[in-house]
């Protein structure tokens, strides 16, 4: 079946870039996704890019799509206490029916 | 306010209980799923539906039944609960095969005695 892989922990100082990455196996994503859950809720969309897509930045964030390689990364600018969460990759491919194929999630510490 | 709707936040069954978790969502999206979520396991697909009156298993099906019956309403039902079904539940839709994006409701914690 698909795989998506992601780093299970990140650590960084409050005020430096955070930089989450993420792998998929099945050439055939349409859709790759990053959410957010912050301790005890649900799960907040943050950004979106389409296969045809190499790079996307929305305000702080910006995710970058490297096709051959299969990888996904989330960069997080000048990253705040309040960044602190998990945060999953997941991805729509050819065979998911639509549906999202979920990573296990990047536990991401911020220090003050 | 528009959105997915998950009750009840909290339940805990005794073990061969059954109960239905309900899903709601005000967006006429057409795509409608179910996942558990497990620490260390990430978000697994129970059941998802692309349209009312159509349903289909996903990753982790066994234990659970689903129908839709509205465009709006997709419940998840647990037969005979067990202490493996102790889990966090979520419920997404999406407007088309996910583009865009799947809406999440904000769970249900379910515990198995």
């Amino acid at each position: 079946g698909e795989d998506v892989e992601q780093s299970l922990f990140l650590s960084v100082r409050e005020g430096d870039s955070s930089v989450i990455n993420c792998t998929y196996t099945d050439s055939s994503s349409t859709y790759l996704y990053w959410y957010k859950q912050e301790p005890g809720a649900g799960l907040q969309l943050l950004t979106y890019i389409f296969s045809n897509m190499d790079m996307k930045q929305d305000q702080r964030l910006t995710v970058l799509l490297n096709k051959k390689d299969k990888h996904l990364s989330l960069r997080i600018a000048d990253t705040q206490t309040g960044d602190s969460a998990i945060y999953f990759c997941a991805e729509i491919y050819g065979g998911s029916q639509g549906n999202l194929i979920f990573g296990k999630g990047t536990k991401l510490s911020v220090k003050p | 306010n528009a959105g997915v709707t998950q009750t009840p936040k909290f339940q805990v069954l005794k073990t061969g209980q059954s109960m239905t978790l309900q899903c709601a969502q005000d967006m006429n999206h057409e795509y409608m799923s179910w996942y558990r979520q497990d620490p260390g396991m990430g978000l697994r697909l129970i059941h998802y539906s692309v349209g009312a009156g159509i349903t289909d298993q996903g990753e982790v099906p066994n234990g659970y039944n689903v129908s839709r019956s509205t465009t709006e309403d997709f419940p998840l039902r647990l037969l005979s609960a067990a202490p493996s079904q102790t889990s966090v539940y979520f419920c997404a839709s999406s407007f088309s095969q996910g583009a865009y994006g799947y809406t999440f409701g904000s769970g249900t914690r379910l515990t198995v005695v």
